[in-house]
């Protein structure tokens, strides 16, 4: 089974600066989809970016990128110029690419909770 | 706002109870996945549907339930409501059922059980 794993419960940055979260995860297969979500206080879930497991660019989206690492099973995820709108729980999650059964269905981290200092 | 709208917002109810969850999903989209989120489990995925058929189970428990309806609307039905229930559970949909197709969340039921 596919598992996911964010090792940091809490991060802070200061506005302007740049911040790294970090995500692991686990599976045998080898096609793939990872995505980090956002959830704001009002607690929507917000995709920010999303990666091709095939696609060795890493993916970016205006100020947020990953730092995809295929075969250390590692996607982590960069903020910069942070803002005060980042202050969030960011969740990382995993999505196989493998027809049938339950495989289409997003498997979570635990998240880590974000906190933009003025 | 993803498209996707779930009634109602927050649901207070005792144990014991049974209550009824409504998402419609994005216009057009076909396929409905339920999630729970609590702070003991996290995120988990419970059940998908698509185009009216169970296609996927998670971790559900045999005291809840769903149904997508013609309209492709879905309710996820949650009995003999115990403490432990008490999280946000969440809709979100996708054009089809593939691995390709993105999901959207909408933006949650609270539940509390007392």
């Amino acid at each position: 089974a596919q598992t996911v794993t964010q090792s940091q419960p809490e991060m802070s940055v200061q506005e302007a600066e740049t911040v790294t979260l970090s995500c692991t995860y686990d599976t045998s297969e080898s096609d793939y989809y990872l995505f980090w979500y956002k959830q704001p206080p009002s607690r929507q879930m917000i995709l920010v970016i999303r990666q091709e497991a095939y696609k060795q660019q890493n993916a970016t989206e205006n100020r947020f990128s990953v730092n995809f690492q295929k075969a250390a099973k590692s996607f982590s995820l960069k903020i910069s110029d942070s803002q005060l709108g980042d202050a969030a729980m960011y969740f990382c999650a995993y999505r196989s690419r493998t027809s049938g059964g339950s495989n289409y269905k997003l498997t979570f981290g635990k998240g880590t909770l974000l906190t933009v200092n003025p | 706002d993803s498209g996707v709208t779930q009634t109602p917002k927050h649901l207070i109810t005792a144990t014991g109870q049974r209550v009824t969850l409504r998402c419609s999903p994005r216009s057009g989209d076909l396929s409905v996945y339920w999630y729970q989120q609590s702070l003991d489990q996290g995120l988990q995925f419970l059940i998908q549907y698509y185009n009216g058929e169970e296609r996927a189970k998670g971790n559900i428990l045999e005291r809840f339930s769903a149904q997508q309806f013609p309209d492709l609307h879905s309710e996820l039905n949650l009995s003999s409501l115990e403490l432990g229930d008490s999280a946000l559970y969440f809709c979100a949909s996708s054009a089809g059922q593939g691995p390709t197709y993105e999901q959207y969340f909408g933006p949650g039921t609270r539940l509390t059980v007392t």
